[in-house]
């Protein structure tokens, strides 16, 4: 069974960037037919994509976050991580990682969610 | 960007009741449509795929329809555990989720 990990901090401060790695168990993040995403959900609000990494480090992102982020990649440890810069209290949410399938519209499976607070 | 538009915002239901959600794209997506439940606390769970394929372990209480740019979610019988928010996303170039539709109960 497939499972998926999120780590990182809690509290991130005005200005400062954050990171965010999501670790993969039960299968392999080299196996060459996933995206792995990430995806945000704001306080009682809806879901929103932030993008995808391919094992290759091929990156996709949203267009209103590309100037702000990275992502990579570490094929050994099974992980690919997350770095959105210069955060504000706009960017307060649940940050979620998750799998799609390549050539398929969904995604079939997700992390627990790590809350992420901006705030000084 | 695609934008997803659900309706209605907020289903008010009994159990056993049942429950037809609307999710309307602003172009077409052809089939590229899933829905997710999401329950508090929770990350979305997978329902549907490809507009109307259900997802491994999904009661079949539960079935999608639609293509292009109109798409329904039906719940035939409402059981306790359903009453949740729902979304539909799509993908198109990038991925977009709607506003969500709560299933609440009446």
């Amino acid at each position: 069974q497939v499972q998926l990990q999120e780590s990182g901090p809690g509290l991130v401060k005005p200005s400062q960037t954050l990171s965010l790695t999501c670790t993969v168990s039960g299968g392999s993040i080299s196996t060459g037919i996933y995206y792995w995403s990430w995806i945000r959900q704001h306080p009682g609000k809806g879901l929103e994509w932030i993008g995808y990494i391919y094992y290759s480090g091929l990156t996709l992102f949203n267009p209103s976050l590309t100037s702000r982020l990275t992502m990579s990649v570490d094929t050994s440890n099974n992980q690919f991580s997350l770095k959105l810069s210069s955060m504000t209290a706009a960017d307060t949410a649940v940050y979620f990682c998750a799998r799609a399938l390549e050539n398929a519209g969904h995604f079939d499976y997700w992390g627990q969610g790590t809350l992420v607070t901006v705030s000084s | 960007e695609i934008v997803l538009t659900q309706s209605p915002a907020t289903l008010s239901l009994s159990p056993g009741e049942r429950a037809t959600l609307s999710c309307r794209a602003s172009q077409s997506v052809s089939t590229y449509l899933a829905w997710y439940q999401q329950k508090p606390g929770q990350a979305p769970r997978l329902l549907i795929h490809d507009a109307s394929n259900r997802a491994t372990g999904i009661p079949a209480r539960f079935s999608g329809s639609g293509s292009g740019t109109d798409f329904t979610l039906t719940i035939s019988s409402l059981e306790p555990e359903d009453f949740a928010v729902y979304f539909c996303q799509q993908r198109s170039i990038w991925y977009s989720f709607g506003q969500g539709t709560k299933v609440e109960i009446k």
